[in-house]
């Protein structure tokens, strides 16, 4: 069973729009929650954080937000410029549990000129 | 250039060679990692190295068997694989201890089984 969901393969937005991305996860322990951008032929690069005593975060064009009762993560990217079309995945962690980062499926953001 | 160094990044073999994947790190990291890469699946974490010693095995078919000779280099010997191996492999490192700290990832090894 997933632990971590991205229920979007893809998504398209337009240059100088807002991109949000969305991950869903099944345990409430998950305390560290955490985002990679991946572009073709290079490993995923570290993008943003957030730990669980917060609901947001933000580092420039890039805010994450954390609902915890909707088990709910997302990423805003504004605005979106085309260096940001890549494959984003969300990722969990817990701290005190099984010390596993556990990915989801990744979504396609492809932005548009 | 990532810190993280991966060779070679293209593999080409039968079902019954071996071979082996390189992994380095620049980073002064302990922790090292296999992870595999499916298409359309989730990354999969296949093992973990803290300072040298293999903490996590995540059910890996003996077929991978993972070497760590020490911090900064870490391999994955193949051998006997399956076609529904083929896979991009990533190896990544980071500060052991805690799963907070960012994983620095390799461009990784695209594996096809023929």
């Amino acid at each position: 069973d997933q632990q971590v969901k991205q229920n979007s393969p893809s998504l398209s937005v337009q240059e100088g729009r807002i991109s949000i991305l969305n991950c869903d996860y099944t345990n409430s322990m998950f305390d560290y929650f955490l985002w990679y951008k991946k572009y073709p032929a290079e490993g995923p690069t570290f993008l943003i954080s957030i730990s669980s005593i917060k609901d947001k975060n933000e580092d420039g064009r890039f805010t994450v937000f954390l609902n915890k009762s909707a088990k709910h993560l997302s990423l805003h990217i504004v605005p979106s410029q085309p260096g940001d079309s890549a494959v984003y995945f969300c990722a969990v962690f817990e701290i005190q549990g099984a010390q596993k980062l556990v990915f989801g499926q990744g979504t396609r953001l492809t932005i548009n000129p | 250039e990532t810190g993280v160094t991966q060779t070679p990044r293209h593999l080409v073999m039968g079902m019954t060679n071996k071979k082996s994947l390189k992994c380095e790190q620049h980073l002064g990291h302990n922790a090292m990692y296999w992870y595999k890469q499916s298409a359309k699946k989730p990354l999969e974490l296949m093992f973990v190295y803290n300072f040298k010693e293999q903490t996590e095995n995540n059910s890996v078919p003996s077929r991978f068997s993972p070497e760590c000779p020490n911090s900064s280099h870490l391999f994955l010997h193949l051998h006997t694989l399956q076609p529904e191996d083929s896979a991009l492999y990533l190896c990544a490192s980071s500060l052991p201890g805690t799963g907070t700290s960012p994983l620095h990832f390799g461009n990784g090894t695209r594996l096809t089984v023929t």
